[in-house]
């Protein structure tokens, strides 16, 4: 298992801003991915973080969007750009060792709120 | 990466055995099923994952028949505190596979 961090928690931002959501692991993870969840939905897969080269992004989700570094096997930050109300969300950091591989840990998330 | 389909909402009650199925009728040879349960403002957590016949930990059982176009999660004695949502994902992460989430089942549980 692990402990998976997130922050912030929550925030309410403005309407062109940015934020990045940092995502902290207690152990050196094989896998680390970014979901979004927005209200009553199930979860959205942003992308997978490769450490150390670009993250993998899925269809609908650009990096100009949605930049994300993970410089390491622990870390790994999500920066959403340009923000407006459609962005409010929760986005959720989850990693998977490769010892346990198909198991999922999740952070608790960060709730997102656009104005 | 294939598809699975549950039913959308599912009530019962305290002290019963609850059993939610999912249907996958393309999974892949190398395929997983797994389960996932998430509560209000939490993310995901892990159940079980089985590759056939009957699976069983702590929390749940897991039955999946021979033709492995479905799987039953099984809940016994479930309590007001197994309200969720409950996400069942099939697919192989050790070849690469993303875990995607279908739209899930949310149980509600009555006193």
């Amino acid at each position: 298992s692990a402990v998976i961090s997130q922050k912030p928690s929550r925030d309410i931002c403005q309407r062109g801003t940015s934020l990045t959501i940092q995502c902290q692991v207690d152990s050196q993870v094989t896998m680390m991915f970014w979901y979004r969840q927005q209200p009553g939905q199930s979860l959205t897969l942003i992308a997978t973080a490769n450490q150390g080269s670009e993250a993998t992004y899925e269809s609908g989700f650009v990096i100009d969007k949605f930049p994300i570094s993970r410089p390491n096997l622990t870390f790994s930050t999500l920066t959403v750009s340009n923000m407006s109300p459609e962005d409010s969300s929760i986005y959720l950091c989850s990693v998977e060792f490769l010892a346990e591989a198909g198991e999922l840990f999740f952070g608790e998330g960060s709730r997102l709120t656009v104005l | 990466l294939a598809k699975t389909t549950q039913p959308i909402s599912m009530d019962s009650y305290e002290g019963q055995e609850v059993n939610i199925t999912c249907s996958h009728n393309n999974i892949a040879t190398n395929d997983y099923i797994t389960w996932y349960q998430q509560f209000p403002s939490q993310g995901p957590r892990f159940i079980i994952q089985g590759y056939k016949t009957k699976v069983t930990n702590e929390v749940a059982s897991l039955f999946i028949p021979a033709d492995r176009k479905s799987s039953t999660l099984s809940l016994p004695r479930v309590s007001l505190s197994d309200t969720a949502v409950y996400y069942c994902l099939v697919g192989d992460t050790r070849r690469d596979d993303k875990i995607i989430f279908g739209k899930g089942t949310r149980l509600h549980i009555l006193p």
